[in-house]
């Protein structure tokens, strides 16, 4: 069974840079794994944020980037402001099948 | 761009059907692929399946089939999503989700699937 981990929660200061990461137990991950990036904050629906691995979104803000980094996808965000405070989940393709990692919490503090 | 509306809240029993949908409107529904995704309490984000909305070509999750299944209908733009013999862990919140050339973009709003006795 094929699982993607991403780190559990990480806390950032109002302004400063953090990066996520998104990891495969297959190996590493490739552009072909076609990484996607959701926002989701509490009772709302999760928002695409990045998609194909560096691919904003019309709504996503500049200060969002995605990329690949030491084998697994990176979402970076930098000049962090208050409202990106949320879990953020990858989503890797597999073959025809997709699969989420366990998300991130993002504390802004 | 695309609008996903899903269907109401749903209480059922175990053993019980379930059938959600997803009204889509603002965009041509048969040029995108629908997901399915759910949401249990406390765990993490599980994809279910996908319909391409123009040729009806599904998939499932090796785990879901069998159980689960996804159609769509064209003319009302709309795709659906019915689990049968549910079961309690199948309480989850529920989502449509639409995709075009590997990119996913827009949910619907969720939908709470209870099962209770």
């Amino acid at each position: 069974q094929t699982v993607v981990t991403q780190e559990p929660s990480l806390t950032v200061s109002p302004g400063g840079t953090v990066t996520l990461t998104c990891a495969s137990s297959t190996g590493a991950v490739t552009s072909g794994y076609f990484p996607n990036w959701f926002q989701h904050k509490p009772g709302q629906a999760p928002r695409a944020v990045i998609y194909n691995t560096n691919n904003r979104h019309s709504w996503t803000p500049a200060r969002f980037s995605g990329s690949l980094l030491g084998g697994k996808a990176a979402l970076t965000l930098s000049g962090v402001q208050p409202e990106d405070e949320a879990e953020y989940h990858c989503l890797l393709h597999y073959g025809g099948d997709w699969v989420f990692g366990g998300g991130t919490k993002l504390t802004v503090l | 761009q695309l609008q996903l509306v899903q269907s109401g809240a749903e209480v059922k029993k175990p053993g019980a059907s379930v059938r959600v949908s997803c009204k889509t409107s603002g965009d041509t529904f048969t040029t995108y692929t629908i997901h399915w995704v759910r949401q249990a309490p406390g765990q993490r984000l599980e994809w279910m399946g996908w319909i391409n909305a123009g040729t009806g070509n599904t998939k499932y999750l090796q785990k879901f089939q069998g159980r689960v299944t996804i159609t769509r209908d064209t003319a009302a733009s709309t795709a659906y999503m019915e689990v049968s013999s549910l079961r309690f862990e199948d309480t989850a919140i529920y989502y449509c989700a639409s995709q075009r050339s590997r990119g996913w973009d827009y949910w619907g709003q969720g939908t709470q699937v209870t099962v209770s006795s």
